[in-house]
């Protein structure tokens, strides 16, 4: 079954540091851009973050550049996303996804096929 | 970063409604856009990519379309099952950015 599953999620205070964990299964998971979302309490969706399949290319939302760094271990089929100086605008559900990448028309783009279940964090004192 | 405005923010509807949402960007995308439905509690699903083209598995009553800076997802005949919220989210340019959501209900 193709599947991806979040850890890592919990309470930690203003300024602390957690690391959510994305295990991949039933697919080539070094064949896929993979991205980190979330969605704050009651809110919308977000992009957060991707990286490329070999973990040569990253890109970040502004709000966490500097702050958050995603990773990828294509032998552990895992996908990381390290998160410091953790802000109470940080609280939200976490959801890794996997990139199908199709080919329109000569130009790679977004279709998220695959999603995990969500790790929530929450930054309070 | 590219800002996506989606309209309406809710509606309500009765089964058997053609239903409509569109989305604008603040800029020229091409067709760099896809549609997702989102459940309470669930994750997102994938709907549409590419602006048009239905995601395998994804029932026919949903269809997308435009390109540039204007979109619409159109659902046929409206089922109880598509009681959701659906976003758009571009892919021209990073980051992505969402619409803010569309609450479809029952009536």
């Amino acid at each position: 079954e193709v599947q991806l599953v979040e850890s890592g999620g919990g309470l930690v205070q203003p300024g602390g540091s957690l690391r959510l964990s994305c295990a991949a299964s039933g697919f080539t998971f070094r064949n896929y851009w993979m991205t980190w979302f979330r969605q704050a309490p009651g809110k919308g969706l977000e992009w957060v973050a991707n990286i490329k399949q070999d973990g040569s290319d990253t890109n970040y939302v502004d709000s966490v550049k500097g702050r958050f760094t995603i990773s990828r271990d294509n032998g552990k089929n895992s996908l990381y996303l390290q998160m410091n100086s953790l802000r109470a605008e940080d609280t939200a559900v976490y959801y890794c996804a996997r990139d199908l990448s199709p080919i329109i028309r000569g130009v790679p783009l977004d279709a998220f096929d695959i999603w995990g279940q969500g790790t929530m964090v929450t930054v309070s004192s | 970063a590219i800002q996506m405005t989606q309209s309406p923010s809710s509606l309500s509807a009765s089964v058997g409604d053609r239903v409509t949402i569109t989305c604008r960007a603040s800029q020229a995308i091409r067709s760099d856009l896809g549609w997702y439905q989102q459940k309470p509690g669930k994750a997102p699903k994938l709907l549409i990519y590419a602006a048009s083209i239905l995601q395998s598995g994804v029932p026919s009553r949903f269809s997308g379309s435009g390109s540039g800076t204007d979109f619409t997802l159109t659902i046929s005949s409206l089922q109880p099952e598509d009681s959701a919220t659906y976003y758009c989210l571009q892919d021209y340019d990073n980051p992505r950015t969402f619409g803010q959501g569309t609450k479809v209900e029952i009536k």
